[in-house]
């Protein structure tokens, strides 16, 4: 089992509509979850932490279950620009190993 | 403010060459990581650098890898003997003390024929 799954994709919205991504982790001790975003052929960038509690930066809201081990990203009123792969990341481990570990990542392609 | 930077931008080598590929971290980011991307798949961890603190080598795929880290800054992954599988996008991060998150820059594209 990966250590950090995603569901590929691709996830194919018209503009404008609301997407959710999920992502499951396998170590119960992970302490920090992250969101991050990747264009074709660029390096990944920090799209948001994702807090306990959940929280939200604009049109993107970020939930995590650590009963259950998931973590989601729901994206609100879709833009062509939000066209990237979206990778969800753990920190694994207890305490701050500082090894972040990535998922594959979820493919999103917003069309006019 | 300048972020992380790396050189070169595009390598290509015979296998069996050696590779040295260099990164620049963020001004006063402690720690340092090594990651590599083949294509259309995700991020492997390759190693980490905290500070004074002995590295975590885990990630690295056979002992044909080392990397260093020299004052505390610069870090140069070295590839030896190099062969086609090695064939990818080398990305180095860096972030404050190993919190949040990281910080990634350009990668180095490296193409063994």
């Amino acid at each position: 089992r990966k250590e950090v799954e995603q569901d590929p994709g691709p996830f194919n919205v018209p503009e404008g509509a609301t997407v959710a991504f999920n992502c499951t982790y396998s170590n119960s001790a992970s302490q920090s979850f992250f969101w991050y975003r990747q264009d074709c052929r660029k390096e990944p960038k920090l799209l948001m932490s994702v807090y306990s509690s959940g929280n939200e930066d604009g049109r993107f809201t970020a939930q995590l279950n650590r009963a259950s081990q998931y973590i989601s990203l729901l994206i609100r009123d879709s833009k062509l620009s939000d066209s990237a792969t979206y990778l969800c990341v753990v920190n694994m481990g207890s305490g701050n190993t500082g090894k972040l570990i990535f998922g594959q990542g979820t493919t999103l392609q917003v069309k006019p | 403010g300048a972020g992380v930077s790396q050189s070169p931008s595009n390598k290509v080598t015979e296998k069996g060459k050696d590779v040295e590929l260099r990164c620049d971290p963020i001004s006063g980011h402690t720690a340092l990581y090594w990651y590599r991307q083949s294509l259309g798949q995700g991020l492997e961890f390759l190693i980490y650098f905290q500070g004074n603190s002995a590295p975590d080598k885990s990630g690295l795929p056979s002992d044909r890898f080392s990397a260093e880290r020299t004052g505390g800054s610069v870090s140069t992954l070295t590839i030896q003997r190099t062969q086609q599988e090695d064939s990818a996008v080398y990305l180095c991060a860096s972030s404050l003390a190993g919190r949040g998150g990281r910080f990634f820059g350009p990668g180095t594209r490296l193409t063994v024929l």
